[in-house]
């Protein structure tokens, strides 16, 4: 079984400041994470992921995740904030080999200019 | 550019008609395709897993005689909205596994349609 929590559904950073959206996972195997972006009426757009090896982890758009499997985290972080930003943000979880992924609730973010 | 492609992007119709909504992987052959729904402010959720040339595998309280699925050819997965009604107004996602370089799988997002049924 997996699951993935994200705390705070709605996050509001100045421009510039940094972005920090928080996620934890449960998964009774070794996880494969992702950060998916989602654009009003838009579909997902995948950030970034961890599948295996370094776990800091490098997407597009300047963010980042780092995977603590101590702390079941891979929390995303921009240092700073763009106002084309500003969209929700999900962290999935799954265990790889074509299985399915499991989403979090979502994060929206509101970037204040 | 995209990797998968889905027609229509949006659809209205109304309650007691069927819908097809098309999902098309672009740049390879996707033997594995999931379909997922999107209600208003809420996360995804997973509906069906399409599989090439076999029956789709449905989660838990998804109605296979409702939300049908064919996946005929490694580049396209549709998925048939039988009878709608309102409640199943919704936003629907289809995803498609590529299993990289690396022998790790990503999903790909379609941009998503979006079923108003009236």
């Amino acid at each position: 079984a997996q699951s993935v929590t994200q705390l705070g559904s709605h996050v509001s950073v100045s421009e510039g400041a940094l972005v920090l959206l928080r996620c934890n996972y449960s998964s009774s195997v070794p996880p494969y994470l992702f950060w998916y972006v989602q654009y009003p009426n838009q579909g997902l757009q995948l950030l970034l992921k961890y599948t295996t090896g370094a776990t800091l982890v490098k997407g597009i758009n300047g963010f980042e995740a780092e995977f603590k499997k101590s702390e079941t985290s891979f929390h995303l972080t921009k240092p700073s904030a763009h106002m084309s930003d500003a969209a929700e943000y999900f962290c999935a979880v799954s265990s790889g080999g074509y299985q399915k992924v499991t989403f979090g609730t979502g994060t929206k973010l509101q970037v204040i200019p | 550019g995209a990797v998968v492609s889905q027609h229509p992007s949006w659809v209205i119709c109304k309650s007691g008609t069927s819908v097809k909504i098309e999902c098309r992987s672009l740049d390879f052959q996707a033997t594995t395709m999931f379909w997922y729904r999107q209600f208003p402010k809420q996360s995804l959720m997973l509906m069906a897993t399409s599989n090439e040339g076999s029956k789709a595998t449905y989660e838990q309280g998804v109605e296979k005689d409702k939300f049908l699925i064919n996946h005929a050819s490694l580049t396209l997965s549709t998925l048939t909205v039988t009878s709608a009604h309102p409640e199943d107004s919704s936003f629907y996602i289809c995803s498609v596994s590529f299993l990289g370089a690396q022998g790790t799988d990503t999903q790909y997002f379609g941009p998503g349609t979006r079923l108003t049924v009236l």
